[in-house]
Order: structure tokens, then C-alpha cells, then sequence
């Protein structure tokens, strides 16, 4: 098992502003991933957090939306930035271990207004 | 057409009977094989793991694998109503990168 930490749970935020996620996990791992979950939706795929450099981005994401940063191989932050209520969503932070099972964070709960 | 096809549901059934979720897919590269639960507004946890081809046992579930087919299916044994949740079927080759299925709200009665 594995022991994922995000911040914030959930958070209301304003159209036009930017929300920074944060994902703290228990050790070092190899692989940090970011997933959405839209509404009655199923997860997907956003990016791969690549520590000390740049994250790869899954089609329909850029980097200007959604900036990654991984200064550590405990550690990620995702940026939504320039909100707008389409963004609402919940977003959740995985990682996965040598034996290539992958374990997810509680998720944040973002509600653009 | 989806990379991972998954049977909808929902599905409701009585305490004690065995729950089948099924999914499909498209992609050869697919290597690993995962079921997630998910409780209402929690995030996805792993119950099941596979790489291989046949069954997997734990407790009351069976994952199963036919990658001939394309095909992989969860069985849940003795129902609780502790298991009413939204399953999701989960694969991904050797970039680790998951691709889900839909998911299936399970309910079990009491």
C-alpha cells in the first residue's frame, strides 16, 4: 500500500484565478502521475510529473493550463490556472511502484464559480 | 471506439450473491490489469492487480484475464453491503500510464 497526501481536499475558487494542488507521498517513488475526474465521470489521464524536468502532457492538456512542477521524488504540485467552471473537477495525484501498482491520493475537489 | 469498454451498470443485487464486472479493450500494449473501488467523493483504491493471463484470488475476489480476448473480469464472492461502490477496471502498458474504464456502481442490499 501506499500513503498519498494532497492539498487542498476541496476548495471553492473564482473564474479567472489559479488553484495549486500539492501531492506528498510516503517515499521515493519512480512514477508520479495527474488524473481528472469530471462529474459522473471516469478518470483521465492528464500528465506525468517527470522529476527535474519538464512534466508530458496527454492530448487536450498543455502546459500553460496546467503547469507540473516535481522538485523531488516525493513530491508534485498541479497548477489550474485561469479557472473557468468547466475546470471543476476532481483532481487526483497517483503514484506507482516498482511492481507497477498504482496508488491514488484522496483527490481535490475543485468547484469553479 | 474507447480504448476501455466497460458493462455500465448499474448493478443492484442482494446481500450474499456474486457480483461479475466485466471490461473490454482494444490496446495489445495493455500489460497490466487493475480494479479500483471508489466510496462517494474518495479517491480510487486498488483491490485488485494483475499481469498475466487466468485467475487471481484475494479474499472474497477473483480477478480474471484472458488477454487472448481482450477481456478481464472482477468477481466479487459473498456480497456485503460494505461492497457498494463504484468499481473501475484500470490498464496500462509499460508507461504505467492507466486507462480506465467507466466504471460500474455496484449496490448491494441488505
Amino acid at each position: 500500500s501506499a500513503v498519498i497526501s494532497q492539498k487542498p481536499s476541496r476548495d471553492i475558487c473564482q473564474r479567472g484565478t489559479s488553484l495549486t494542488i500539492q501531492c506528498q507521498v510516503d517515499s521515493q517513488v519512480t512514477m508520479m502521475f495527474w488524473y481528472r475526474q469530471q462529474p459522473g465521470q471516469s478518470l483521465t489521464l492528464i500528465a506525468t510529473a517527470n522529476q527535474g524536468s519538464e512534466a508530458t502532457y496527454e492530448s487536450g492538456f498543455v502546459i500553460d493550463k496546467f503547469p507540473i512542477s516535481r522538485p523531488n521524488l516525493t513530491f508534485s504540485t498541479l497548477t489550474v490556472s485561469n479557472m473557468s467552471p468547466e475546470d471543476s473537477s476532481i483532481y487526483l495525484c497517483s503514484e506507482v511502484r516498482g511492481t507497477t501498482e498504482a496508488f491514488f491520493g484522496q483527490g481535490t475537489r475543485l468547484t469553479v464559480v | 471506439q474507447k480504448e476501455v469498454e466497460q458493462d455500465p451498470g448499474p448493478l443492484s443485487v442482494p446481500e450474499g450473491a456474486i457480483v461479475s464486472l466485466n471490461c473490454t479493450y482494444s490496446n495489445s500494449a495493455f500489460q497490466y490489469f487493475m480494479w479500483y473501488r471508489q466510496y462517494s467523493r474518495k479517491g480510487p483504491e486498488l483491490l485488485m492487480y494483475t499481469y498475466s493471463s487466468g485467475n487471481k484470488e484475494d479474499g472474497r475476489f477473483t480477478a480474471q484475464v484472458d488477454k487472448s480476448s481482450k477481456y478481464i473480469s472482477l468477481f466479487i464472492r459473498d456480497s456485503q453491503p460494505s461492497d457498494s461502490a463504484t468499481y473501475l477496471c484500470a490498464m496500462s502498458g509499460h508507461d504505467y500510464k492507466l486507462s480506465f474504464g467507466a466504471g460500474t456502481t455496484v449496490t448491494v442490499r441488505a
